[in-house]
């Protein structure tokens, strides 16, 4: 099956440092990825859309300006996480549309757990 | 009034039993339908997609009901492993593709 990878897996930083965490899709070419964040025993909670090739589109009370998404290839979105505070400690997780004639499907990578002292 | 709706649970139930969990779609217009199973600090990870005519994997079935709104999961003979937050996933037709979570119900099968 399809597969998407995430790194890194778990980072401790401090506050005031920026967090760049990498979403791949490894075997199937990706133009919409996803990025959510999720807190203990929450729901997804969907950040933004990453589309290849253009700006991101945000949802409503999602800082652009603080979590910076870039989307240069067809199998890789990057987010960063700007002057990062212990507020934004969380679990990160991003997907990948994998659409065909045959398949309109969304899979997940397995999460980067972020913690800001 | 939330898009998609799940009942969070938990649903505790003893090995060997049938639970099921229905999701409720606020727009008509929705046109997939897909579960997805959700470990303790893990990615959700796709279950397998609702199609109109209903849809079964092993022990697990998955239903659509257009009429009502409401998709469903039927797990029969549980397993200690079914353990989990089952999440309900829908899509809307027309627009821009951006999937809409339900919350989640969590199971917990206990010896």
């Amino acid at each position: 099956g399809a597969v998407v990878s995430q790194h890194p897996s778990r980072v401790i930083c401090k506050s005031g440092t920026s967090v760049k965490i990498e979403c791949r899709s490894l075997d199937f070419q990706a133009t919409t990825m996803f990025w959510y964040r999720q807190f203990p025993k929450k729901s997804l909670m969907l950040m933004a859309t990453s589309n290849e090739g253009s700006k991101a589109t945000y949802e409503q009370g999602v800082e652009k300006d603080k979590f910076l998404i870039n989307h240069a290839s067809l199998t890789l979105s990057t987010l960063t996480v700007t002057s990062a505070h212990p507020e934004d400690s969380s679990f990160y997780i991003c997907s990948a549309r994998d659409w065909s004639l045959i398949t309109d499907t969304q899979y997940f990578g397995p999460g980067t757990r972020l913690t800001v002292l | 009034r939330k898009e998609v709706e799940q009942d969070p649970g938990p649903f505790n139930v003893p090995e060997g039993a049938t639970v099921a969990f229905n999701c409720t779609y606020s727009n008509s217009a929705s046109q997939s339908f897909f579960w997805y199973r959700q470990d303790c600090r893990k990615e959700p990870k796709l279950l397998m997609s609702v199609y109109s005519s209903g849809n079964e994997d092993g022990r697990f079935t998955a239903q659509l009901n257009r009429a009502s709104q409401y998709i469903s999961l039927l797990i029969r003979d549980s397993k200690l492993s079914d353990s989990a937050t089952y999440l309900c996933v829908v899509k809307w037709s027309g627009g821009s593709y951006i999937p809409t979570f339900g919350r989640g119900t969590s199971l917990i099968v206990h010896p």
